[in-house]
């Protein structure tokens, strides 16, 4: 089944300590994404990624990271994490298409994270 | 900059057709996306428009005008298990940011 996987879907830590969230992909897709998503706020790109090696920085990058070393992995490294970053995140991957073609995003379940 | 305005809340009736606006500023326009969220779930793709004109998917049609920098989403035929949120989305020049507005949540009412 085509899907994309995020881990764990649920997390709560304490400000400062390192984590990470895991998203893999099996469509075998060149972008992939991270958004968060808060109330009255939709959805904000945090960093996306073209293909391997290549990743650029979305909107709300600050206090984030990432990494996109094999083609279905695309992990969101939060080194000293803070309340502030409390939210629902998401990982999404699309085919990446020339020129006007459609470029549907498919999104993993989502991870609430809670910084206390 | 990049802004996405769409209403916050929406009710319509089991049935009845609603029709949800979005109107967007942004520096580039390569397409723009509608997805449907219902609560706690991921977002997941209803349309797609990068052409003006109406774009037609069963009950579902999408409608963009890039001169006024406007789209809408059109629903037929309401159901309950319409009642979900609605993001509009636009990706940019390039086609890899991508800018999403802040979601329309809809209630359908028996």
């Amino acid at each position: 089944e085509a899907q994309v996987t995020q881990n764990p879907r649920y997390l709560i830590t304490v400000t400062g300590k390192k984590l990470t969230v895991t998203c893999s992909q099996n469509m075998n897709h060149e972008y992939m994404s991270w958004y968060r998503q808060d109330p009255g706020l939709g959805l904000r790109q945090i960093y996306y990624s073209m293909n391997v090696e290549v990743t650029d920085k979305g909107d709300v990058p600050e206090g984030y990271k990432v990494s996109r070393k094999e083609k279905r992995n695309f992990p969101l490294i939060l080194e000293s994490p803070s309340p502030n970053q409390t939210s629902l995140y998401f990982c999404a991957s699309s085919p990446r298409l020339a020129g006007g073609a459609k470029n549907i995003q498919y999104f993993g379940a989502g991870t609430r994270l809670s910084v206390l | 900059g990049q802004n996405i305005d769409q209403p916050t809340e929406m009710t319509a009736t089991e049935g009845a057709i609603v029709q949800i606006n979005c109107t967007y500023q942004t520096s580039g326009f390569n397409g723009l996306f509608w997805y449907q969220q219902h609560a706690g779930e991921a977002p997941t793709f209803l349309s797609y428009n990068v052409l003006d004109g109406l774009e037609e998917k069963g009950r579902f049609s999408s409608f963009l005008s890039r001169s006024k920098g406007y789209s809408y989403l059109l629903l037929k035929e309401l159901q309950m298990k319409d009642s979900a949120s609605y993001l509009c989305a636009v990706r940019d020049n390039y086609g890899q940011n991508f800018v999403f507005g802040p979601g329309t949540r809809l209630s359908v009412l028996p």
